[in-house]
């Protein structure tokens, strides 16, 4: 059975701040997913990862993939408030359609 | 742009209803999902659609059934609510194979 953990599952940090949130799971998988949601919102997805060592940038955010691992993290560069969401990682159940969530880190960005 | 759609932003039913969750998507996608989103335990799909008429459980299919008649809408049926189903519940779709699920605002249902 697929287990995605998240880790950490709540994190509270400084504007112009760097940190990571990592993502760990048990069975190898094709593809991994990263996604943002804002409160009493919908998910949004940020990155999809498709092989090992892809890395992929976006703003402040950057998403790598290491398949021997069976990890991914979220790197946050500079923190700034906008990026204060909940962020969920998710991952194929081995080339299904289906996919595992992760629990989501709550990131709040302090000014 | 993607547009999944669902009936209703909030919604309050009373234990032993039937309830029916509605979601229709605009992209012509194969591949449609249900999940409830529940604090501290993540996203939990309770059944997945990749074509008309078919359909697959996903980890938490008890006390749901679904039906796809048209391939841009899914529902999502709860034979008899109880106030175990009181939730945040979600609608995706995506294509085959594997590609990025887009997500719909949510339903949040209160079973009193």
């Amino acid at each position: 059975e697929l287990k995605v953990e998240q880790n950490p599952l709540f994190l509270s940090m400084q504007e112009g701040k760097n940190y990571t949130i990592y993502c760990n799971y048990s069975t190898t998988s094709d593809r991994l997913y990263w996604y943002r949601q804002d409160p009493g919102k919908s998910l949004e997805s940020l990155f999809v990862l498709l092989s090992n060592g892809a890395v992929k940038q976006e703003g402040r955010l950057m998403a790598s993939l290491d398949t021997k691992a069976r990890l991914s993290t979220l790197h946050i560069t500079a923190a700034v408030h906008d990026l204060s969401a909940t962020y969920f990682c998710a991952v194929d159940q081995g080339g299904s359609e289906k996919l595992v969530f992760g629990k989501g880190t709550k990131l709040t960005v302090n000014p | 742009d993607v547009k999944v759609t669902q009936s209703s932003r909030y919604l309050v039913k009373r234990t032993g209803e039937k309830v029916f969750l509605e979601c229709v998507q605009d992209m012509d996608h194969e591949n449609m999902f249900w999940y409830r989103q529940d604090p501290g335990l993540g996203l939990r799909l309770i059944y997945f659609s990749y074509d008309v008429k078919m359909k697959e459980k996903g980890d938490i299919p008890e006390g749901y059934s679904v039906s796809r008649e048209k391939k841009e809408r899914f529902s999502l049926i709860l034979e008899s609510a109880s106030t175990n189903q009181t939730s945040m519940y979600l609608c995706a779709s995506s294509l085959p194979p594997g590609w990025v699920q887009y997500f719909g605002p949510g339903t949040r249902l209160t079973v009193t």
